[in-house]
């Protein structure tokens, strides 16, 4: 069964306190793997797409990178307007046309 | 322009209220979507469109009835709601799964629902 797994849950990071975000994912065939980040109230934002190990793809102060089995999205240097809830999604071959498979997210909140 | 705007932002209805929410995008996408949020939950599919005919129905209850006038505009009408359905809508839209790419999805801002 295809599966998206975020961790952890919650991090709590100090200004400036680089840290990481991880999406491990199990489908079939990987189409592609998204970040999106979803602040409170309001529909995600798109931020990346993956779709072959190896791959990078940075933003500001956020890189995404992406292996056979899990993604990463390193957060370097936040700032307190990072906090927002980040969402791992997967799209694989086959299956239900359509279908994200989203993990739970993380809540990320960045403190001055 | 990677923007997909929603109307209402906000909707209160009772349960005899028939409503619709609106979703338009201008990138050129053949494939729309809606989905339902909860609070700090994921979103969840309800209905996929792909060249404007209605492709998924992730068995949702036949009080929510999608429509897809054309090929930018999404509609989702509301009847006999019950206070459960009470949540965040979300409108997305990608490129057409056919064309081969990972498709990603671009959200709406949504609209906040609720049901009295």
């Amino acid at each position: 069964e295809d599966q998206v797994t975020q961790s952890p849950e919650a991090l709590r990071l100090q200004e400036g306190e680089s840290s990481s975000l991880n999406c491990s994912y199990t489908v079939s065939g990987l189409r592609g793997l998204f970040w999106y980040r979803q602040d409170p109230g309001k529909g995600p934002e798109f931020l990346f797409t993956l779709y072959s190990a190896g791959e990078e793809k940075e933003k500001e102060r956020l890189k995404a990178t992406l292996t056979k089995k899990e993604s990463f999205l390193h957060i370097t240097a936040p700032k307190p307007e990072d906090s927002a809830t980040y969402l791992c999604a997967v799209r694989a071959y086959g299956g239900s046309q359509g279908n994200l498979i989203f993990g739970k997210g993380t809540k990320l909140s960045v403190k001055p | 322009d990677t923007e997909v705007t929603q109307t209402p932002k906000h909707l209160v209805m009772g349960m005899t209220n028939k409503k619709s929410l609106k979703c338009e995008q201008h990138m050129g996408h053949r494939a729309m979507y809606w989905y339902k949020q909860k609070a700090k939950k994921p979103p969840e599919l309800m209905f996929v469109y792909s060249y404007e005919k209605l492709s998924i129905n992730e068995s949702v209850p036949s009080r929510f009835s999608p429509e897809c006038p054309n090929s930018s505009l999404l509609n989702l009408h509301l009847h006999a709601l019950q206070p459960e359905d009470s949540a965040l809508y979300l409108c997305a839209s990608s490129q057409a799964l056919s064309s081969g790419g990972p498709g990603e999805q671009f959200f709406g801002p949504g609209t906040r629902l609720t049901v009295l």
